[in-house]
Protein backbone atom coordinates (compact mmCIF):
# COMPACT_ATOMS: atom_id res chain seq x y z
CA UNK A 1 0.00 0.00 0.00
CA UNK A 2 1.94 2.93 -1.08
CA UNK A 3 -0.69 5.63 -0.85
CA UNK A 4 -2.52 8.20 -3.38
CA UNK A 5 0.05 9.98 -5.35
CA UNK A 6 -0.79 12.60 -7.30
CA UNK A 7 1.70 14.58 -9.94
CA UNK A 8 2.48 16.79 -11.00
CA UNK A 9 2.80 18.34 -6.87
CA UNK A 10 3.02 21.90 -8.02
CA UNK A 11 2.34 23.32 -11.86
CA UNK A 12 2.48 27.02 -12.78
CA UNK A 13 0.70 27.74 -16.36
CA UNK A 14 -0.36 30.62 -18.26
CA UNK A 15 -3.84 31.70 -18.54
CA UNK A 16 -5.51 30.20 -21.52
CA UNK A 17 -3.34 27.35 -21.59
CA UNK A 18 -4.24 23.65 -20.59
CA UNK A 19 -3.17 21.58 -18.07
CA UNK A 20 -3.70 17.75 -16.79
CA UNK A 21 -2.92 16.66 -13.56
CA UNK A 22 -3.08 12.66 -13.12
CA UNK A 23 -3.82 10.47 -9.91
CA UNK A 24 -2.90 7.19 -8.98
CA UNK A 25 -5.42 5.57 -5.85
CA UNK A 26 -4.73 2.72 -3.79
CA UNK A 27 -4.65 -0.30 -6.24
CA UNK A 28 -7.15 -2.45 -5.34
CA UNK A 29 -9.70 1.01 -4.45
CA UNK A 30 -12.59 0.95 -6.78
CA UNK A 31 -13.70 4.53 -5.91
CA UNK A 32 -11.59 7.77 -6.81
CA UNK A 33 -12.40 11.31 -5.91
CA UNK A 34 -11.78 15.11 -7.01
CA UNK A 35 -11.38 17.85 -4.82
CA UNK A 36 -10.29 21.74 -4.99
CA UNK A 37 -9.01 23.21 -1.83
CA UNK A 38 -8.51 26.81 -1.89
CA UNK A 39 -6.61 28.81 0.43
CA UNK A 40 -8.71 29.26 3.80
CA UNK A 41 -11.32 26.87 3.18
CA UNK A 42 -11.73 23.19 3.20
CA UNK A 43 -11.83 20.74 0.42
CA UNK A 44 -15.03 21.28 -2.22
CA UNK A 45 -16.03 17.71 -3.60
CA UNK A 46 -15.51 18.20 -8.00
CA UNK A 47 -16.36 14.52 -9.12
CA UNK A 48 -16.78 10.68 -7.91
CA UNK A 49 -15.61 7.88 -10.14
CA UNK A 50 -16.43 4.13 -9.10
CA UNK A 51 -14.43 1.99 -11.25
CA UNK A 52 -14.23 3.84 -14.78
CA UNK A 53 -17.59 4.67 -14.56
CA UNK A 54 -17.81 8.95 -13.68
CA UNK A 55 -21.13 8.52 -11.40
CA UNK A 56 -21.40 11.92 -10.36
CA UNK A 57 -20.04 15.77 -10.98
CA UNK A 58 -20.37 19.22 -9.13
CA UNK A 59 -21.96 22.37 -10.50
CA UNK A 60 -18.46 23.11 -9.40
CA UNK A 61 -17.09 21.39 -12.48
CA UNK A 62 -17.57 23.67 -15.38
CA UNK A 63 -17.46 22.59 -18.85
CA UNK A 64 -13.44 23.75 -19.40
CA UNK A 65 -12.76 20.81 -16.95
CA UNK A 66 -13.31 16.88 -17.87
CA UNK A 67 -12.11 14.18 -15.68
CA UNK A 68 -11.21 10.33 -16.66
CA UNK A 69 -10.41 7.30 -14.99
CA UNK A 70 -10.15 4.77 -18.06
CA UNK A 71 -9.87 1.01 -16.75
CA UNK A 72 -10.47 1.71 -13.48
CA UNK A 73 -7.16 2.60 -12.19
CA UNK A 74 -5.06 5.97 -12.63
CA UNK A 75 -7.48 9.19 -13.22
CA UNK A 76 -6.75 12.49 -14.92
CA UNK A 77 -8.47 15.74 -14.37
CA UNK A 78 -7.95 18.54 -17.37
CA UNK A 79 -8.79 21.94 -16.97
CA UNK A 80 -8.97 23.61 -20.60
CA UNK A 81 -8.75 27.45 -21.26
CA UNK A 82 -7.37 27.56 -17.91
CA UNK A 83 -8.09 31.16 -15.82
CA UNK A 84 -6.57 32.33 -13.04
CA UNK A 85 -9.83 31.56 -10.68
CA UNK A 86 -8.63 28.35 -11.15
CA UNK A 87 -5.48 28.57 -8.89
CA UNK A 88 -5.85 26.03 -6.39
CA UNK A 89 -5.22 22.48 -4.94
CA UNK A 90 -6.43 19.90 -6.32
CA UNK A 91 -6.72 16.72 -4.15
CA UNK A 92 -7.59 13.11 -5.47
CA UNK A 93 -9.04 10.22 -2.80
CA UNK A 94 -9.61 7.25 -2.95
CA UNK A 95 -11.32 4.53 -1.16
CA UNK A 96 -12.95 0.86 -1.14
CA UNK A 97 -16.46 1.15 -0.63
CA UNK A 98 -16.80 -2.14 1.13
CA UNK A 99 -14.59 -1.13 3.81
CA UNK A 100 -16.57 2.08 4.39
CA UNK A 101 -16.72 5.79 3.50
CA UNK A 102 -13.43 6.73 4.71
CA UNK A 103 -11.34 8.35 1.79
CA UNK A 104 -7.20 8.58 1.73
CA UNK A 105 -5.99 11.34 0.31
CA UNK A 106 -2.94 12.09 -1.97
CA UNK A 107 -0.40 15.12 -1.43
CA UNK A 108 -2.28 17.30 -4.08
CA UNK A 109 -0.76 19.23 -6.87
CA UNK A 110 -0.65 22.82 -6.13
CA UNK A 111 -2.10 24.76 -9.59
CA UNK A 112 -0.75 28.39 -10.08
CA UNK A 113 -2.31 30.16 -13.33
CA UNK A 114 -0.57 33.63 -13.85
CA UNK B 1 -27.71 19.93 1.16
CA UNK B 2 -25.18 18.67 3.57
CA UNK B 3 -22.66 21.29 5.83
CA UNK B 4 -20.22 21.49 8.34
CA UNK B 5 -19.62 24.39 10.57
CA UNK B 6 -16.36 24.43 12.32
CA UNK B 7 -15.22 27.02 15.58
CA UNK B 8 -13.77 30.34 14.08
CA UNK B 9 -9.41 29.80 14.24
CA UNK B 10 -6.63 30.32 14.69
CA UNK B 11 -6.29 28.52 17.42
CA UNK B 12 -3.02 28.90 20.13
CA UNK B 13 -2.78 26.58 22.95
CA UNK B 14 0.53 26.12 25.01
CA UNK B 15 1.55 22.42 25.79
CA UNK B 16 -0.18 20.03 27.96
CA UNK B 17 -2.91 22.35 27.48
CA UNK B 18 -6.65 20.93 27.09
CA UNK B 19 -8.12 21.05 23.44
CA UNK B 20 -11.27 21.34 21.95
CA UNK B 21 -12.33 21.87 19.05
CA UNK B 22 -16.48 22.33 17.89
CA UNK B 23 -17.88 21.03 14.97
CA UNK B 24 -21.59 20.94 13.89
CA UNK B 25 -23.47 19.79 10.67
CA UNK B 26 -26.08 19.80 8.71
CA UNK B 27 -27.26 16.00 6.98
CA UNK B 28 -30.28 14.21 6.00
CA UNK B 29 -29.68 11.00 6.71
CA UNK B 30 -27.57 9.70 9.34
CA UNK B 31 -23.62 10.51 7.71
CA UNK B 32 -20.78 9.08 8.98
CA UNK B 33 -18.23 11.80 10.23
CA UNK B 34 -14.58 12.44 10.30
CA UNK B 35 -11.48 14.75 12.00
CA UNK B 36 -9.16 14.64 8.99
CA UNK B 37 -5.42 16.90 10.05
CA UNK B 38 -3.10 18.43 7.44
CA UNK B 39 0.37 18.65 9.06
CA UNK B 40 2.63 21.20 7.70
CA UNK B 41 4.06 20.40 3.69
CA UNK B 42 1.70 17.42 3.55
CA UNK B 43 -1.42 16.14 2.54
CA UNK B 44 -4.76 15.07 4.74
CA UNK B 45 -4.70 12.12 6.89
CA UNK B 46 -7.74 10.24 8.69
CA UNK B 47 -7.66 11.57 12.12
CA UNK B 48 -10.24 9.34 13.54
CA UNK B 49 -14.10 8.26 12.67
CA UNK B 50 -17.82 7.76 13.82
CA UNK B 51 -20.05 5.62 11.93
CA UNK B 52 -23.51 5.80 13.56
CA UNK B 53 -24.88 7.55 16.77
CA UNK B 54 -22.82 7.97 20.34
CA UNK B 55 -19.98 6.07 18.57
CA UNK B 56 -16.76 7.39 19.78
CA UNK B 57 -13.74 8.20 17.63
CA UNK B 58 -10.23 7.90 18.83
CA UNK B 59 -6.65 8.10 17.72
CA UNK B 60 -3.66 9.66 19.07
CA UNK B 61 -4.60 10.59 22.18
CA UNK B 62 -7.70 12.36 20.01
CA UNK B 63 -11.57 11.56 20.81
CA UNK B 64 -14.48 12.97 19.24
CA UNK B 65 -18.16 11.58 20.12
CA UNK B 66 -21.35 11.34 17.59
CA UNK B 67 -23.77 13.48 18.82
CA UNK B 68 -27.06 13.23 16.48
CA UNK B 69 -28.93 15.58 19.36
CA UNK B 70 -26.85 18.17 19.09
CA UNK B 71 -25.60 17.30 15.73
CA UNK B 72 -21.91 17.56 16.79
CA UNK B 73 -18.86 16.41 16.20
CA UNK B 74 -16.47 17.96 18.77
CA UNK B 75 -12.64 16.87 18.94
CA UNK B 76 -10.68 17.01 22.18
CA UNK B 77 -7.30 15.83 23.77
CA UNK B 78 -6.77 16.04 26.71
CA UNK B 79 -2.86 17.34 26.52
CA UNK B 80 -1.64 18.65 23.56
CA UNK B 81 2.00 18.70 22.11
CA UNK B 82 3.86 20.36 19.88
CA UNK B 83 3.50 17.93 17.29
CA UNK B 84 -0.31 18.52 17.13
CA UNK B 85 0.32 21.58 15.33
CA UNK B 86 -1.79 21.39 12.56
CA UNK B 87 -5.15 22.33 10.48
CA UNK B 88 -8.16 19.99 11.36
CA UNK B 89 -10.77 19.71 9.36
CA UNK B 90 -14.14 18.24 10.28
CA UNK B 91 -16.28 16.32 7.64
CA UNK B 92 -19.25 14.50 6.85
CA UNK B 93 -19.82 11.49 4.20
CA UNK B 94 -22.84 11.61 2.25
CA UNK B 95 -25.43 8.97 3.12
CA UNK B 96 -25.64 8.11 -0.63
CA UNK B 97 -24.04 5.58 -2.53
CA UNK B 98 -21.22 8.23 -3.47
CA UNK B 99 -19.83 8.40 0.26
CA UNK B 100 -18.29 11.73 -1.17
CA UNK B 101 -17.15 14.41 1.95
CA UNK B 102 -18.40 17.94 2.81
CA UNK B 103 -15.59 19.40 4.87
CA UNK B 104 -15.79 22.37 7.05
CA UNK B 105 -13.03 25.34 6.41
CA UNK B 106 -10.31 24.07 8.91
CA UNK B 107 -9.00 25.36 12.06
CA UNK B 108 -5.33 25.83 12.10
CA UNK B 109 -3.76 24.88 15.88
CA UNK B 110 -0.74 26.02 16.97
CA UNK B 111 0.82 24.70 20.15
CA UNK B 112 4.10 26.30 21.87
CA UNK B 113 6.32 25.18 24.22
Amino acid sequence: DTGVSQDPRHKITKRGQNVTFRCDPISEHNRLYWYRQTLGQGPEFLTYFQNEAQLEKSRLLSDRFSAERPKGSFSTLEIQRTEQGDSAMYLCASSLGSRGPEAFFGQGTRLTVV
Amino acid sequence: GNSVTQMEGPVTLSEEAFLTINCTYTATGYPSLFWYVQYPGEGLQLLLKATKADDKGSNKGFEATYRKETTSFHLEKGSVQVSDSAVYFCALSDTGANSKLTFGKGITLSVRP
